[in-house]
């Protein structure tokens, strides 16, 4: 079945760092790749996409690029700020195994990020 | 327009009772999925609706069950609640035709 690991947190980094957060997926198909987010006490608010290979999703200075080969779609942002503090989630729908539907989305578990000033 | 909406956001319930969760999607939008979250198992897919129908489900016991109204609202039942099913219950809609979903601000669950 499908899968999505993502790094551990919880990710501690002083404002204007640079951040990656890693996520690597297991899908039998072609899978769309997300990252939400989720800030304290709300729901998860789509970050950005990808539907295909080699396509950089990006918002809010925020970038991932699914890599097809290494199975990847890594988070980045070259300059954090005390407001990016929140949970981070990867995921993907894939509908060859979800009844042609892809609204079934497989997230990793999370990782907390927490900006310092 | 407005966004996903869940009510209530707050509920208690004893072991062995059952509860029923609301969802109005965002206008338009035709296909709901629902979602547990908890800290242990994290974000895990109960069942998706579209246009009425269920088209997916996840492994989730037969106490989880859902249905969708024809104005595209759903709701999402649990019978003879479990201390395990304590979480934040998270609904999506979808337009239907891509694949991005919207979440609403969940319903947090308290089983006592």
């Amino acid at each position: 079945g499908n899968s999505v690991t993502q790094m551990e947190g919880p990710v501690t980094l002083s404002e204007e760092a640079f951040l990656t957060i890693n996520c690597t997926y297991t899908a039998t198909g072609y899978p769309s790749l997300f990252w939400y987010v989720q800030y304290p006490g709300e729901g998860l608010q789509l970050l950005l996409k990808a539907t295909k290979a080699d396509d950089k999703g990006s918002n809010k200075g925020f970038e991932a690029t699914y890599r097809k080969e290494t199975t990847s779609f890594h988070l980045e942002k070259g300059s954090v700020q005390v407001s990016d503090s929140a949970v981070y989630f990867c995921a993907l729908s894939d509908s060859r195994n979800s009844g042609g539907s892809n609204y079934k989305l497989t997230f990793g578990k999370g990782t907390l990020l927490t900006v310092n000033p | 327009k407005a966004g996903v909406t869940q009510t209530p956001r707050y509920l208690i319930k004893t072991r062995g009772q059952q509860v029923t969760l609301s969802c109005s999607p965002i206008s338009g939008h035709r296909s709901v999925s629902w979602y547990q979250q908890t800290p242990g198992q994290g974000l895990q897919f109960l069942f998706e609706y579209f246009s009425e129908t269920q088209r997916n489900k996840g492994n989730f016991p037969g106490r989880f069950s859902g249905r969708q109204f024809s104005n595209s609202r759903s709701e999402m039942n649990v019978s003879t609640l479990e201390l395990g099913d304590s979480a934040l219950y998270l609904c999506a809609s979808s337009p239907g035709t891509e694949n991005e979903q919207y979440f609403g601000p969940g319903t947090r669950l308290t089983v006592t």
